[in-house]
C-alpha cells in the first residue's frame, strides 16, 4: 500500500518560516493536499491541488510537489499556527494520509 | 455553507457494530459530483479513512477496513451512515464525516476533504 511520510516535528522561530516534508514514491506525479489540526478541532484544508489555497486560507500558507516530495511553506509564522498538519494523496482509488507533523512556534 | 454533523453511541463493546449517522445541513447530499465520507482518528495518532459513497451508492472503501465496512445514504434525511462490524479496541477513535471532493483529470483521478464535521469519540470497551 502505498505510504506517506512527515517528519514527526518541525520547531519555528516566531515571524520565522516553517517548511514541512512529505514523501511518498513519485509523489510529484499525484496532486498533494494539506491539512492543518488545533488541539480537540477537526482537521482543516489549507492547500489543495499541490499549491492551491482554499477561500479563507491566509496567503502565508504555501505548496510545491515536485519528484517524491511535496512541501508545506508556512512563512511568517505565528503562535497561532501551531498545529499538527497532515498531506494526503489519493492513491489506488484509496485516500492515504501523511504521518503528521506537529509544528511548534517558539 | 454546508456543514456535517456526527452522531451515535460513545461507546460500544467489543465484537459488536459500530453505526455513526452524518447529517449533512447547507445543502443536498444528492448534489452531483460529490460524495459522502468517513475519516478516523485514535487517540494521538494520525488520520486513516475508511470510505466514502456517492449518493447514488457507489463507494470506495479502506482495502484493510473493507470487509467490515458497510456505508450507506438517506437522502430523504440528508444523512450518511457508517457501520464497522466486529470492532476490537483498536476500532477506539474519533470518527469524522467529511465531504470528498473527486476530481477526475487526464492522467487519473484526485480526491481531497472538505468540509468535515466536528467529530465523535467512540469507545470500544466492554
Amino acid at each position: 500500500s502505498y505510504e506517506l511520510t512527515q517528519p514527526p516535528s518541525v520547531s519555528v522561530s516566531p515571524g520565522q518560516t516553517a517548511s514541512i516534508t512529505c514523501s511518498g514514491d513519485k509523489l510529484g506525479d499525484k496532486f498533494v493536499y494539506w491539512y492543518q489540526q488545533k488541539p480537540g478541532q477537526s482537521p482543516v484544508l489549507v492547500i489543495y491541488q499541490d499549491s492551491k489555497r482554499p477561500s479563507g486560507i491566509p496567503e502565508q500558507f504555501s505548496g510545491s510537489n515536485s519528484g517524491n516530495t511535496a512541501t508545506l511553506t508556512i512563512s511568517g509564522t505565528q503562535t497561532m499556527d501551531e498545529a499538527d498538519y497532515y498531506c494526503q494523496a489519493w492513491d489506488s482509488s484509496t485516500a492515504v494520509f501523511g504521518t503528521g507533523t506537529k509544528v511548534t512556534v517558539l | 455553507q454546508l456543514q456535517l454533523q456526527e452522531s451515535g453511541p460513545g461507546l460500544v463493546k467489543p465484537s459488536e457494530t459500530l453505526s455513526l449517522t452524518c447529517t449533512v445541513s447547507g445543502g443536498p447530499i444528492s448534489s452531483s459530483n460529490y460524495y459522502w465520507g468517513w475519516i478516523r482518528q485514535p487517540p494521538g495518532k494520525g488520520l486513516e479513512w475508511v470510505g466514502g459513497i456517492f449518493y447514488s451508492g457507489s463507494t470506495y472503501y479502506n482495502p484493510s477496513l473493507k470487509s467490515r465496512v458497510s456505508l450507506s445514504v438517506d437522502t430523504s434525511k440528508n444523512q450518511f451512515s457508517l457501520k464497522l462490524s466486529s470492532v476490537t479496541a483498536a476500532d477506539t477513535a474519533v470518527y469524522y464525516c467529511a465531504r470528498p471532493k473527486m476530481n477526475y483529470y487526464g492522467s487519473g483521478t484526485t480526491c481531497w476533504f472538505d468540509p468535515w464535521g466536528q467529530g465523535t469519540l467512540v469507545t470500544v470497551s466492554s
